[in-house]
């Protein structure tokens, strides 16, 4: 079976600032990943996700993430943080094989709030 | 880009009474959609997929009698919350995949509120 792991359910920085937000998995068998942002009352934006490849993922809005499958790990990472970052970010993982797509499993998400 | 339509929004009904909620896939098809909850600070739990002309597959604990789903079209599915309570207050938000892509486009979720 899978879980996700995100181990900061609040995260606060200020304007400007780096910011990781971490997400654990554990599984055993290969797995797709992925992060989704969700804005108050809103459904879930895509951010980034890793299939294969390269380990290191840029997504939207200047996000990136890299997978680590030696910690079974793939954090999610803004250089730069901007006010409109706040929102609720959540880590997901699935099978890539034999199980249908819809089965993802998601953290708990991690709550970034960015004060001026 | 996919566009996963949810209607409504937000509803609040009486405790008791039925609640219809659409998710509409604009411009795409999609065979298969997927229907999540949402409770406040927590994660999303998949409920059920929705097949097209087919019945819906539920997950484990879920009531298939309590939230029934209707896929009828390549672009509509429905999921309808009988005799609802307040427990079934929630974040309703469905999804779809477009083309066999490895990537769930997300409505915008439907707040429910029970009386």
């Amino acid at each position: 079976a899978q879980s996700v792991t995100q181990l900061d359910s609040q995260v606060p920085v200020f304007e400007e600032a780096p910011v990781e937000l971490r997400c654990n998995y554990s599984s055993s068998v290969s797995v797709y990943l992925f992060w989704y942002v969700q804005y108050p009352n809103q459904g879930l934006q895509l951010l980034l996700k890793y299939l294969s490849g390269s380990t290191l993922v840029k997504g939207i809005n200047g996000f990136e993430a890299e997978f680590n499958k030696s910690q079974t790990s793939f954090h999610l990472r803004k250089p730069s943080v901007h006010i409109s970052d706040t929102a609720d970010y959540f880590c997901a993982v699935k099978r890539d094989r034999g199980s249908t797509l819809g089965r993802l499993y998601f953290g708990r998400g991690t709550q970034l709030t960015v004060w001026p | 880009g996919a566009v996963v339509s949810q209607h409504p929004s937000r509803v609040i009904c009486k405790s008791g009474t039925s609640v219809k909620i659409e998710c509409r896939s604009l411009d795409f098809q999609a065979t298969t959609m997927f229907w999540y909850r949402q409770f406040p600070k927590k994660s999303l739990m998949l409920m059920a997929t929705s097949n097209e002309g087919s019945k819906a597959t539920y997950e484990q604990g879920v009531e298939k009698d309590k939230f029934l789903i209707n896929h009828a079209s390549l672009t509509l599915s429905t999921l309808t919350v009988t005799s609802a309570h307040p427990e079934d207050s929630s974040f309703y938000i469905c999804s779809a995949n477009m083309g066999g892509a490895n990537v769930l486009t997300f409505g915008a979720g439907s707040r429910l509120t029970v009386l």
